[in-house]
């Protein structure tokens, strides 16, 4: 039983492009999170959802938006995609401020 | 603000040998803080956490870590290194949300 699943692992797109990343924990928990992990293995939090509502937005460029169509579901749509995106995105769930529990991460490269 | 320093980037460790991480923080109140490990393109997996309490924790996979508030610390330890140890280790500091130090890459050596 997979809690935090995040797809597609891998990406691999065109500057410019659009995508999305999915993400879904079967935690119950009511917040999820998107991380973004550089090449120096840096993490810093990007958004915040809980119960669908957003809590954190960092200073993130406006072409990465979040959506939570329910608390079990928290996807992330990037536009125009730029070579510095090139990043593993993690997404993540708690309850409260519990610990947090991590996806497997998903590998976008920028070509 | 509140903030985590892991200050070594690299620890190499013989096989058998003890492990020990340093973590400092810097926070206005009781932190909660977490240690997390992450194999080679692999998530993260929790180790251990530190509420309120007991100022050492046991985690999983034999480590543990010892709370300091007079030191602003939170260190990681095992006292036995196996293998499998060779992973990426980030201390943790969550209020509304969690900050992560830079993490320290821990080789095992034969």
């Amino acid at each position: 039983d997979t809690a935090v699943s995040q797809t597609p692992k891998y990406l691999v797109t065109q500057m410019g492009n659009d995508k999305s990343i999915k993400c879904e924990q079967n935690l119950g928990h009511d917040t999820m999170y998107w991380y973004k992990q550089d090449s120096k293995k840096f993490l810093k939090i990007m958004f915040s959802y809980n119960n669908k509502e957003l809590i954190i937005n960092e200073t993130v460029p406006n072409r990465f938006s979040p959506k939570s169509p329910d608390k079990a579901h928290l996807n992330l749509h990037i536009n125009s995609l730029e070579l510095g995106d090139s990043a593993v995105y993690f997404c993540a769930s708690s309850q409260l401020s519990n610990e947090q529990f991590f996806g497997p991460g998903t590998r976008l490269t920028v070509l | 603000a509140q903030s985590v320093t892991q200050p070594d980037i690299h620890i190499t460790v013989s096989e058998g040998a003890s492990l020990e991480l340093r973590c400092n923080y810097s926070y206005g109140a009781t932190p909660y803080l977490f240690w997390y490990v992450q194999s080679p393109g692999q998530g993260l997996q929790l180790l251990l956490k530190y509420f309120s309490g007991d100022t050492l924790v046991q985690g999983i996979k034999g480590f543990e870590a010892e709370f300091k508030r007079s030191q602003s610390s939170f260190n990681l330890r095992k006292p036995s290194v196996h293998w499998s140890d060779a992973a990426e280790y980030f201390c943790a500091l969550s209020d509304y949300k969690l900050s992560f130090g830079a993490g320290t890459t821990v080789t095992v050596r034969a």
